[in-house]
């Protein structure tokens, strides 16, 4: 089974800072990796993913993360964020065999202040 | 491309009634269809997931005769809460997988959500 842990619920950030969320998962097995992003009352975005190849993984609105196996972590960041980064935001892991559910993180809220 | 849509974006119904909650992928076929219900400040849980044709299947808690799924085709999968109470009041997210691994990555792409208000 596989699980994912986001270590901080809540990042508070002034804008135009960097950001760092992290995200940690446990599988006994290879993993896809994927981070979601959630706008209020609103659907989730797929922000970036990683399935092979380069560990460094740029997505949508200048987020990148980077997967580590060795310390099966997958960190999301961005350089310079804007007030309209302010969301929820969701690691979550799939098995990379077979048609298996994704296991989503508890969500890391993101606040951007000015 | 890989658009998941919705309908209704909010719903407000009294109790025991029925609702139906539609979710479409746009431009893709979805052979997989997960539900997923939302509590505030809370991550998502899984209902269940269902593949185009067969019944769906239930995560444990879940009641399959209260949340009744239907996958009739490869881009529509409809959710209907049957008798409706106070507590099934939430927010409730379809997300599609697409049938090419080699175009979408075995990815997930989210519905926009309902948001289900039972008085």
């Amino acid at each position: 089974a596989q699980s994912v842990t986001q270590l901080d619920s809540q990042v508070p950030v002034f804008e135009e800072a960097p950001v760092e969320l992290r995200c940690n998962y446990s599988s006994s097995v290879s993993v896809y990796l994927f981070w979601y992003v959630q706008y209020p009352n609103q659907g989730l975005q797929l922000l970036l993913k990683y399935l092979s190849g380069s560990t460094l993984v740029k997505g949508i609105n200048g987020f990148e993360a980077e997967f580590n196996k060795s310390q099966t972590s997958f960190h999301l960041r961005k350089p310079s964020v804007h007030i309209s980064d302010t969301a929820e935001y969701f690691c979550a892991v799939k098995p990379d065999q077979g048609a298996q559910k994704l296991v989503f993180g508890q969500g890391t809220r993101l606040t951007i202040n000015p | 491309g890989a658009v998941v849509s919705q309908h209704p974006s909010r719903v407000i119904c009294k109790s025991g009634t029925s609702v139906k909650i539609e979710c479409r992928s746009l431009d893709f076929q979805a052979t997989t269809m997960f539900w997923y219900r939302q509590f505030p400040k809370k991550s998502l849980m899984l209902m269940a997931t269902s593949n185009e044709g067969s019944k769906a299947t239930y995560e444990q808690g879940v009641e399959k005769d209260k949340f009744l799924i239907n996958h009739a085709s490869l881009t529509l999968s409809t959710l209907t809460v049957t008798s409706a109470h106070p507590e099934d009041s939430s927010f409730y997210i379809c997300s599609a997988r697409g049938f090419s691994t080699a175009t979408y990555g075995d990815t997930q792409y989210f519905g926009p959500g309902t948001r289900l208000t039972v008085l």
